[in-house]
């Protein structure tokens, strides 16, 4: 089966500070990954996307930045956080190919961030 | 579309009753749609799904209805319980291949009084 892990869970970076946050999945090959920040109260605001290797799609311009170096690997990085970062951040998966009953996404647990 | 600036609305619901969420979708060409449950601290989970070419798929208490004409998406939650509180999204997907999108959106929030 198919799992995700994020991490860490929660984060708390002052600002100024750099920042990395991993995902990985395991159980398939060449998933499309996604970045998502939620505000507190808010919806899910997409970031960025991977649909392989070295390549990424960015939504928003933005402070972040992400990178796939690895099949299964996305992560979401910053030089300098600012305080308008803060969120709960979600990794998600889904099949390359649009597959009937394949369509969603599965979520990560998430990270929340503080930058303070 | 993902409405990420607005607060989520928020439905009040009593413990027995059912609940009814409500979902506008954006684009007459989905061809899939997915609700997601949310719960405080978690990453969204899959609740149940339905094709364009249904218009009702019924789960275990979950049913969601879809009305193209109007590009409506319901869920519908039968005997809600506390465990139901949690924020719901509605999902749609269209596009194939490597230009398919799942799109959120805005999410609504489900309070189960006692």
């Amino acid at each position: 089966s198919q799992t995700i892990h994020q991490w860490p869970a929660t984060l708390v970076q002052p600002v100024g500070s750099p920042l990395s946050l991993e995902c990985t999945v395991e159980g398939t090959s060449n998933p499309n990954l996604y970045w998502y920040r939620q505000a507190a109260g808010r919806g899910l605001q997409l970031l960025f996307y991977s649909v392989g290797i070295g390549q990424i799609s960015s939504e928003v311009p933005q402070n972040l930045s992400a990178s796939r170096p690895q099949d299964r690997q996305f992560i979401l990085s910053s030089k300098k956080l600012l305080l308008s970062d803060s969120g709960f951040y979600l990794c998600a998966w889904s099949r390359l190919v649009w597959q009937r009953a394949n369509y969603g996404y599965t979520f990560g647990s998430g990270t929340r961030l503080t930058v303070v | 579309g993902e409405s990420v600036g607005l607060h989520l609305p928020t439905l009040s619901v009593q413990e027995g009753d059912n609940s009814i969420i409500n979902c506008a979708y954006s684009n007459s060409a989905s061809d899939y749609f997915i609700w997601y449950k949310q719960e405080s601290g978690k990453g969204p989970q899959f609740i149940i799904d339905i094709r364009s070419n249904m218009d009702k798929r019924q789960g275990q208490r979950v049913t969601v209805l879809l009305n193209k004409t109007v590009k409506h998406l319901s869920l519908q939650i039968a005997a809600t319980q506390p465990g139901d509180s949690a924020v719901y999204f509605c999902a749609e997907h269209k596009g194939t291949g490597t230009a398919s999108k799942l799109t959120f959106g805005t999410g609504t929030r489900l309070q189960v009084t006692l």
